[in-house]
């Protein structure tokens, strides 16, 4: 109950295309959903993040989709860039029991010039 | 600010040996957590902290204890170890339960390679 699946593993865009990665959900105690960004060497950090009472949230570039009846959840990058390279990972968190972010199995983000 | 400040960057262990990772942050984060990153399947929860005094086990919590005297301080202690904690390890903080305000801060990470 705790899992999320994400999916694609890995992912080539090329610059000024529109990348998206898909994640979703068991547990329906989860009630807020980020997403982070890893570059090689680093640790993740926080790209942008929704909770289940809206179905968009966007910030520049990125946006978020949530299907709270499906239990989806994606993240959609406009005009990707070469510098959006990187991993990214979706995640939740219940309101109550394990009070911990859960990631997803991260997607491999290429974007080519 | 150094965030969160994670030591030793890289380590070789042998089967069977000890080892204490250390972490730490300066933020006065309450909430503080260890997680390792293996290829393909993102990050585990090993154990994590609500404040001083305070841990709790997370997903993959075997072969790993944890300590929270100090709310700076968070070490993850390895006992016997194994191949399969073979990974790379991050502490993270964060302000409130869900790091929702500034999400949750990583420290830049252990790689660990015991043989």
């Amino acid at each position: 109950q705790q899992q999320v699946k994400q999916s694609p593993q890995s992912l080539i865009v090329q610059k000024g295309g529109i990348s998206i990665i898909n994640c979703a959900y068991e547990n329906t105690a989860f009630d807020y959903f980020p997403w982070y960004q890893q570059f090689p060497g680093k640790g993740p950090a926080l790209l942008i993040a929704i909770r289940p009472d809206v179905s968009e949230k966007k910030e520049g570039r990125f946006t978020i989709s949530f299907n709270k009846s499906a239990k989806q959840f994606s993240l959609h990058i406009m005009d990707s860039q070469p510098g959006d390279s990187a991993t990214y990972f979706c995640a939740a968190i219940p309101d109550t029991g394990r009070r911990a972010l859960t990631f997803g199995s991260g997607t491999r983000l290429q974007v080519q010039p | 600010n150094a965030g969160v400040t994670q030591t030793p960057k890289f380590r070789i262990l042998k089967i069977g040996q000890s080892m204490t990772l250390q972490c730490a942050q300066d933020m006065n984060h309450n909430y503080m957590y260890w997680y390792r990153q293996d290829p393909g399947m993102g990050l585990k929860l090993i154990y994590y902290s609500v404040g001083a005094g305070i841990t709790d086990k997370g997903e993959v919590p075997n072969g790993y204890n944890v300590s929270r005297s100090t709310t700076e301080d968070f070490p993850l202690r390895l006992e016997l170890a194994a191949p399969s904690q073979t990974s790379v390890y991050f502490c993270a903080s964060s302000y409130s339960v869900q790091g929702a305000r500034g999400g949750y801060t990583f420290g830049s990470g252990t790689r660990l390679t015991v043989v």
